[in-house]
């Protein structure tokens, strides 16, 4: 069955230190993205990518990074300077970017905790 | 920015009860998505509305895009215990410096009580 698998599904993270969430996703889709949930805020954009190698930054890119190095896969770190990691993490895919993209599809999510 | 609004927030209803949320956007949209998350999972889409004053219906439930193409509801008929969870609607700004991005409203959280 195509999907998405984000991992760890839980992680907990030391202050100062830089993590890595893990998203593969085996729908040939073109266009993958990292949102953030915290409560009651619904969704916001991380980080987009279009296609291999291009990523384009989101509505809170700071203190995070990515790569896209093969169209599977598009990791996200969370560096140290992200200030409040705290949160539930979403990687999602779609066929296309923008209106012609239909629905998305979402991984089920990795829950990061600072400790 | 564009922005997405969705009303309420939170809702409790009896199940057998009908229940509605709302999305208003600042700008007007080219399309909206709908989607639920269940408590504890991720967000699972639903449907896609793109025409003015679209209708569509899904068994139970009813969405609705508005004629100017800047609000939009998701009406549930009778609720059940397994329509618990937050539904968050989605839309793509036709223009500006939106344009392509999916903005997600804050989502409602609906819970159903036996």
């Amino acid at each position: 069955d195509g999907g998405i698998t984000q991992s760890p599904k839980y992680l907990f993270r030391k202050e100062g230190q830089n993590v890595t969430l893990s998203c593969e996703q085996n729908l040939n889709h073109d266009a993958m993205y990292w949102y953030r949930q915290d409560p009651g805020q619904g969704l916001r954009l991380i980080y987009y990518s279009q296609i291999v190698n291009d990523f384009q930054k989101g509505d809170i890119a700071e203190g995070y990074s990515v790569s896209r190095e093969k169209k599977e896969s598009f990791p996200l770190t969370v560096t140290s300077a992200q200030k409040n990691p705290t949160a539930f993490y979403l990687c999602a895919s779609s066929i296309l970017r923008g209106p012609d993209s239909y629905g998305y599809t979402f991984g089920s999510g990795t829950r990061l905790t600072v400790v | 920015g564009q922005q997405v609004m969705q009303i309420p927030q939170y809702q409790h209803v009896q199940e057998g009860e009908d229940f509605t949320t709302y999305c208003n956007s600042s700008t007007t949209l080219s399309n909206i998505q709908w989607y639920k998350q269940r408590p504890g999972g991720h967000p699972v889409f639903l449907i896609q509305l793109v025409k003015s004053g679209e209708v569509k219906k899904q068994k139970r439930l009813t969405f609705q895009f508005g004629e100017a193409k800047k609000n939009s509801s998701l009406h549930i008929t009778a609720t059940q215990t397994t329509d618990v969870g937050t539904y968050f609607c989605a839309g793509y700004s036709i223009g500006g410096t939106s344009y392509g991005k999916l903005t997600f409203g804050q989502g409602t959280i609906l819970t159903v009580h036996p």
